[in-house]
C-alpha cells in the first residue's frame, strides 16, 4: 500500500493567516493527489483534485502544488470558515489511501 | 445536482452482516466509481472499496475477505455488505463518486455491538 504521511498533524493560525499542509507519498503517484476539508459531524468536502486542480465552487485562496512525491495544500488567507480538519488522498493505485489529516485550530 | 444518500442499520451484532445501500439521485450511475469510505469516531478516513459501474470491484486487503460492493444500475443504487463484523467496525460510513470524491453521502454511522 502507498503511505501518505501529513504534516504537521495539527496546527493554530489566526484569520488571515497563509497556512500550508504537506503530503509525502511513500512513492511515486504522478500527480493523482486530491485534498479535503472535513468539518465536525459532516462529511468530508473536495478541494483540491490531481494536486493542482481546484474543485468547482472551492475559493481561490486554497491552491495544490506538487514537487516530486511531496504535495502541498496553501491557504492564502484563513477564514473563519476555513477552520476544520484537512486530508490527502492518492488515486494512483488501490487502495487508494488517505493521509492521518491535519486540524487547523484557531490561535 | 448529484445527490448520495446512504441508508442501512445503525445497529449490528457482532459476527453479523453489515448492509448499506447508497442511492444516487440527479445523475446516472452508469459510469464513474462507486465507493464506501469509513471513518471511525475521532480517527481519520479509510477507503474500503469500489465497485465500477460495469461491476468491477477493488477491495482495501484488509477488508477483502468479508466484504461485497455491488451496483444496481436499474435502481441506481450501489451497496455494502461487510461480514463477521466486530466493534472495529463501528464507524460512520460514507459512499462517495469517483477516483476523486467529488460526491459525499452525509454518512451514517453503525454501531457494532450486543
Amino acid at each position: 500500500d502507498i503511505q501518505m504521511t501529513q504534516s504537521p498533524s495539527s496546527l493554530s493560525a489566526s484569520v488571515g493567516d497563509r497556512v500550508t499542509i504537506t503530503c509525502r507519498a511513500s512513492q511515486s503517484i504522478s500527480s493523482y493527489l486530491n485534498w479535503y476539508q472535513q468539518k465536525p459531524g459532516k462529511a468530508p468536502k473536495l478541494l483540491i483534485y490531481a494536486a493542482s486542480s481546484l474543485q468547482s465552487g472551492v475559493p481561490s485562496r486554497f491552491s495544490g502544488s506538487a514537487s516530486g512525491t511531496d504535495f502541498t495544500l496553501t491557504i492564502l488567507s484563513l477564514q473563519p470558515e476555513d477552520f476544520a480538519t484537512y486530508y490527502c488522498q492518492q488515486s494512483y493505485t488501490t487502495p487508494w489511501t488517505f493521509g492521518q489529516g491535519t486540524r487547523v485550530e484557531i490561535k | 445536482q448529484v445527490q448520495l444518500q446512504e441508508s442501512g442499520p445503525g445497529l449490528v451484532k457482532p459476527s453479523e452482516t453489515l448492509s448499506l445501500t447508497c442511492t444516487v439521485s440527479g445523475g446516472s450511475i452508469s459510469s464513474y466509481y462507486w465507493n464506501w469510505i469509513r471513518q471511525p469516531p475521532g480517527k481519520g478516513l479509510e477507503w474500503i472499496g469500489y465497485s465500477y459501474y460495469s461491476g468491477s470491484t477493488s477491495y482495501t486487503p484488509s477488508l477483502k475477505s468479508r466484504l461485497t460492493i455491488s451496483v444496481d444500475t436499474s435502481k441506481n443504487q450501489f451497496s455494502l455488505k461487510l461480514s463477521s463484523v466486530t466493534a472495529a467496525d463501528t464507524a460512520v460510513y460514507y459512499c462517495a463518486r469517483g477516483r476523486h470524491f467529488d460526491y459525499w453521502g452525509q454518512g451514517t454511522l453503525v454501531t457494532v455491538s450486543s
